[in-house]
């Protein structure tokens, strides 16, 4: 079975600067899929970047970017220049590739509580 | 953009209760997702659908559980006797394929409170 952990509940920062945020995960597939959603006092699940296992390049999505170390199972969130905005719960998630019939489940961590002070 | 969109928004109900929530998936997806989210810990999976029957269930989706596509464009999960432990956020989600490069969209949940 597949685990993703966030060991880190909560984190600040100051608008206009850069967080990183952490996850780590086990799995012994070789194929796979790493995801950060991001979650608003709103509730609503926001998918904020997608990265695939068997690519090299780290995912970007503007101010969105992910530091990907496989062998170490490591799948940062990096968010440059922050906004007040980007206040929320970030989910890290674990997809499982198609082809092992799971149906695409996602698999999360306990999230982290991101704060954008002013 | 297209939108997944569950209702209602918020449910109060009695301790026993038989509960339906309702969604409206993506009009051409083919996946169908229902996560839960008790507050303040993760999202957790609870089933998965596709083709008219349910592909995958987590040990959570226990008997009380059940969950129908009665007209090809609602997905309804329903709850038959509801425990205050059922209180949580619930999450609809769908995907247009099973592959990983088709991303999720989730619904905006509804919020189940159990009295």
């Amino acid at each position: 079975a597949q685990t993703v952990t966030q060991s880190q509940p909560e984190m600040s920062v100051q608008e206009a600067e850069t967080v990183t945020l952490s996850c780590t995960y086990d799995t012994s597939e070789s194929n796979y899929y790493l995801f950060w959603y991001k979650q608003p006092p709103s509730r609503q699940m926001i998918l904020v970047i997608r990265q695939e296992a068997y690519k090299q390049q780290n995912a970007t999505e503007n101010r969105f970017s992910v530091n990907f170390q496989k062998a170490a199972k490591s799948f940062s969130l990096k968010i440059s220049d922050s906004q007040l905005g980007d206040t929320a719960m970030y989910f890290c998630a674990f997809m499982k590739p198609f082809s092992t019939g799971a149906n695409s489940k996602l698999t999360f961590g306990k999230g982290i509580t991101l704060s954008v002070r002013p | 953009e297209p939108e997944v969109t569950q209702t209602p928004s918020h449910q109060v109900t009695q301790m026993g209760q038989e509960v339906i929530l309702r969604c409206v998936p993506i009009s051409n997806h083919l996946y169908f997702y229902w996560y839960r989210q008790i507050l303040g810990q993760k999202v957790e999976f609870l089933v998965s659908f596709y083709n008219n029957e349910i592909s995958e269930k987590s040990e959570i989706f226990d008997d009380q559980f059940s969950v129908e596509r009665p007209d090809g464009s609602n997905f309804t999960l329903k709850i038959r006797s509801t425990k205050l432990e059922d209180s949580a956020m619930y999450f609809c989600a769908s995907k247009f394929s099973d592959r990983g490069n088709y991303g999720y969209t989730f619904g905006s949940g509804t919020r189940l409170t159990v009295v």
